[in-house]
């Protein structure tokens, strides 16, 4: 199966600008995640989506990130604007479904690497 | 919300000897745990998971363990080789509050040496 593509793989920009990346998970896949990844740590939630839905947000700053997902497939992720702080590696995931008591594995993207500049 | 402990940080052994990464986790709901492997510049990939209602898990050399009393949860690889190195990761889903959430541990950087 195709796997999660993720767009662009790198982008370096400036502070104060804004940048958006795209995402294209597993067909099929109801739950769409984005993961924000410092080097050195373990990726951390920013925002999941079950279908067109937000499930959590709560640890995506909301003054200067937002993301969609309006037909419940694809998704895109912005920042605006960006600080030097959220140079990172953002990464796309999706699975089957998610739940209390339903969980399916994570499949990852290949990330798109954010230098700010 | 879900916290997740990883230890070590660093773990550095001989080709062919054992290696044992321990996590913890606070949520007592959390019920699936897996384990991602993380080679430079790429993406997380799944080894192997394990959910609550079972005890441990062997997949060729790779096994995971669960204490769910103790709520911690251990990586074993065995006869480690060179193509072992790189980070891994554990993760914790939320319970039935977290809404399936995942929640990812600190990473720990596996370097085995031929």
């Amino acid at each position: 199966e195709a796997g999660v593509a993720q767009s662009p793989r790198y982008k370096i920009i400036e502070k104060r600008q804004s940048v958006a990346f795209w995402c294209n998970p597993i067909s099929g896949h109801a739950t769409l995640y984005w993961y924000q990844q410092i080097l050195g740590q373990g990726p951390k939630l920013l925002i999941q989506f079950q279908n067109n839905g937000v499930v959590d947000d709560s640890q995506l700053p909301k003054d200067r990130f937002s993301a969609e997902r309006l037909k419940g497939v694809d998704s895109t992720l912005k920042i605006q604007p960006a600080k030097l702080e959220d140079s990172a590696v953002y990464l796309c995931a999706s699975s089957l479904a998610s739940g209390a008591g339903f969980n399916s594995p994570l499949h990852f993207g290949n990330g798109t690497r954010l230098t700010v500049t | 919300g879900e916290n997740v402990e990883q230890h070590p940080s660093t773990l550095s052994v001989q080709e062919g000897d054992s290696a044992v990464i321990k996590c913890t986790y606070s949520d007592s709901a959390s019920n699936y745990f897996p384990w991602y492997k993380q080679e430079l510049g790429k993406r997380p990939q799944l080894i192997i998971d394990i959910r609550s209602n079972v005890g441990e898990k062997k997949d060729q050399r790779i096994a995971v363990t669960l204490n769910k009393t103790a709520k911690h949860f251990s990586l074993h690889i065995t006869e480690t080789q060179p193509e072992d190195s790189a980070v891994y990761f554990c993760a914790a889903v939320g319970g039935y509050n977290q809404g399936g959430k995942l929640i990812f541990g600190q990473g720990t950087e596996l370097s085995v040496k031929p």
